[in-house]
């Protein structure tokens, strides 16, 4: 039972313009979210994060949004820009004395010159 | 670089074999977890060690061990080994007992049973 779900496996965004990554959880015991990205021959890295008492955060050109209600939270990017093309995992935790993460399945994100 | 260094990048191996990753964390980091992702797949918990004990488990299975050792350097045991069983796997490391945003990821060996 996938409890992070990315449905988007791909985007293509032109360069300069928004990327929107989604993801949808299913445990509503999760209150923290992270994005991480990824590019090839590399681990993931963390990006940006948002505790379930705000329902958006924002750091330079990336903005996450958390919709408690719907149990949806996505990421914008704002201008996009080729080296922004990796692969975005969205994660979560629940509180617990290790927190260890759900991770989703990925959208490899492709910004267009 | 992320300062977690994991060995070996890549490792090929048949079916029924047992091979041994390692994962040096960094540099003044108490815990490490173990992810496994499959292909298409996020990144499945599989353990996390904090100061050499044992912290938290996830989804490894009973093939798969793993252990810190008192310089804090990680080694996970796959045995009996299936194709099923090919995979990234990658190692994190943070300060504390705790996934936060803290946590840093190695590159990851990239293990293939043929």
């Amino acid at each position: 039972d996938q409890q992070v779900k990315q449905n988007s496996p791909s985007l293509s965004v032109q360069e300069g313009r928004i990327s929107i990554l989604n993801c949808d959880y299913t445990n509503s015991m999760f209150d923290y979210f992270l994005w991480y990205k990824k590019y090839p021959a590399e681990g993931p890295t963390f990006l940006i994060s948002i505790s379930s008492i705000k329902d958006k955060n924002e750091d330079g050109r990336f903005t996450v949004f958390l919709n408690k209600s719907a149990k949806h939270l996505s990421l914008h990017i704002v201008p996009s820009q080729p080296g922004d093309s990796a692969v975005y995992f969205c994660a979560a935790s629940a509180p617990g004395s290790a927190r260890q993460l759900t991770f989703g399945s990925g959208t490899q994100l492709t910004v267009l010159p | 670089d992320s300062g977690v260094t994991q060995t070996p990048k890549h490792l090929i191996t048949a079916t029924g074999q047992r091979v041994t990753l390692r994962c040096s964390p960094r540099s003044g980091d108490l815990s490490v977890y173990w992810y496994q992702q499959s292909l298409d797949q996020g990144l499945q918990f599989l353990i996390q060690y904090y100061n050499g004990e044992e912290r938290a488990k996830g989804n490894i299975l009973e093939r798969f061990s793993a252990q810190q050792f008192p310089d804090l350097h990680s080694e996970l045991n796959l045995s009996s080994l299936e194709l099923g069983d090919s995979a990234l796997y990658f190692c994190a490391s943070s300060v504390g007992a705790t996934m936060n945003t803290e946590a840093f990821f190695g590159q990851g060996t990239r293990l293939t049973v043929v």
